[in-house]
């Protein structure tokens, strides 16, 4: 257990729905990190925040937008689904420091498009 | 931009037996962070190991040790003894001092009985 927690699970919706997944890091962790996980495919980056901030950004698209609470918790707001959006969808932090390196995931939100 | 591939989309290996799992990078960076995450069915992402490019030395943990060449680029993991339960995805991952974390696309481990 990496103590990330991802909400819910798994998630089945239709095309041009929105759904929001949420995230909450480790004790302590300031930066959390979102990623995407398309069938069999490698990890894409996402969106960083670091203690309510966006911090970087990867290959989001625009139908999709995040944010950091000031509890440090993230969701993730996915809108416009379509079914190329059926993915894992994958949190983790770290304390954010620079040079850490390391970061922990949770189990994933698996999201269905139907 | 950093850059991480994994030339072998697919391995298998004996039970018990020695497997290599290779892995290379791209970066004008001096300083940085490789690691290897192992993915089982279940999906969820565990550390396996990880190594800090401005140490020489290569990193060991139990059974998983990685052959780190920083002039060459290169990251590749050995499995030895391999066990039933090490049949996985294995990613490559590569981060720099920005936090800024690639993966490579996966290399498909099955160990045989």
């Amino acid at each position: 257990d990496s103590g990330v927690t991802q909400t819910p699970k798994h998630l089945i919706t239709a095309t041009g729905q929105r759904v929001t997944l949420r995230c909450s890091p480790r004790s302590g962790d300031l930066s959390v990190y979102w990623y995407q996980q398309s069938l069999d495919q490698g990890l894409q980056f996402l969106i960083q925040y670091y203690n309510g901030e966006e911090r970087a950004k990867g290959n989001i698209l625009e139908r999709f937008s995040a944010q950091q609470f000031p509890d440090l918790h993230s969701e993730l707001n996915l809108s416009s689904l379509e079914l190329g959006d059926s993915a894992l969808y994958f949190c983790a932090s770290n304390q954010g420091d620079l040079g850490i390196g390391e970061q922990f995931f949770g189990p994933g939100t698996r999201l269905t498009v139907l | 931009a950093q850059t991480v591939t994994q030339s072998q989309p697919e391995m298998s290996v004996q039970e018990a037996e020695t497997v290599t799992l290779s892995c290379t990078y791209d970066t004008s960076e001096n300083n940085y962070y490789l690691f290897w995450y192992k993915q089982p069915p279940s999906r969820q992402m565990i550390l396996v190991i990880r190594q800090e490019a401005y140490k020489q030395q290569n990193a060991t943990e139990n059974r998983f040790s990685v052959n780190f060449q920083k002039a060459a680029k290169s990251f590749s993991l050995k499995i030895s003894d391999s066990q039933l339960g090490d049949t996985a995805m294995y990613f490559c991952a590569f981060a720099d001092n920005n936090n800024d974390m690639r993966f490579g696309a996966g290399t498909r481990l099955t160990v045989k009985p």
